[in-house]
């Protein structure tokens, strides 16, 4: 059964602690993405990366550390420099051919307390 | 830089009622264009996508949408909404600028009342 899973559904955290976001994906994707979505501000991209070992900033990666080791796995870590953590958190993959589109994970929903 | 904007942030309609929803990008050059939905709970999904060609394109569940380049504008339609529409929908463009990630507009709320 190919997909993005993202674990875990829900994360509580204490201000101030690390805390580390899984994206896995089965459908061989090269490219690989997060995503913030806050409610009224649509999806803004955090991360990606298009192949293995190698990735680009998006447009608020302040506060946030990723790693892609290989290619099914793109992890993301929410730092304590962060302002404001508490969103979901959406993970996707898509290939890099001409028909190129992005598949979405269900989400992780993060809140600091 | 590049943006999106989705000018209905909520509409509300009564089945049967036909759907516009507008979406405008500021970019000059080539793009792909899609819109994504995203049902109460579920994952987000491509509804349609605009690579090339015919400017009009059709996805899933009876959508539309219409490319028209000299207007920046990739509108979203469907002539007639029923209830299982309700749901959160998105514009998106991917321009040579970023790789291969998209920039996605904010977003429009669709309540369909039965």
């Amino acid at each position: 059964d190919g997909g993005i899973t993202q674990s875990p559904k829900y994360l509580f955290r204490k201000e101030g602690q690390n805390v580390t976001l899984s994206c896995e994906q089965n459908l061989n994707h090269d490219a690989m993405y997060w995503y913030r979505q806050d409610p009224g501000q649509g999806l803004r991209l955090i991360y990606y990366s298009q192949i293995v070992n190698d990735f680009q900033k998006g447009d608020i990666a302040e506060g946030y550390s990723v790693s892609r080791e290989k290619k099914e796995s793109f992890p993301l870590t929410v730092t304590s420099a962060q302002k404001n953590p508490t969103a979901f958190y959406l993970c996707a993959s898509s290939d890099r051919g001409p028909t190129y589109t992005q598949y979405f994970g269900p989400g992780t929903r993060l809140t600091v307390l | 830089a590049q943006s999106v904007s989705q000018h209905n942030h909520h509409v509300i309609l009564s089945e049967a009622a036909s759907l516009e929803l507008g979406c405008n990008y500021s970019y000059g050059g080539t793009v792909n264009l899609f819109w994504y939905v995203q049902y109460p709970g579920q994952h987000l999904q491509l509804l349609l996508k605009y690579f090339s060609g015919d400017p009009l394109v059709k996805g899933i569940k009876g959508f539309e949408a219409e490319f028209i380049k000299s207007k920046f504008s990739f509108n979203l339609r469907k002539p007639s909404v029923q209830w299982s529409d309700t749901a959160e929908y998105f514009c998106a463009v991917k321009t040579n600028q970023a790789g291969t990630a998209l920039i996605f507009g904010k977003g429009t709320t669709l309540s369909v009342s039965s």
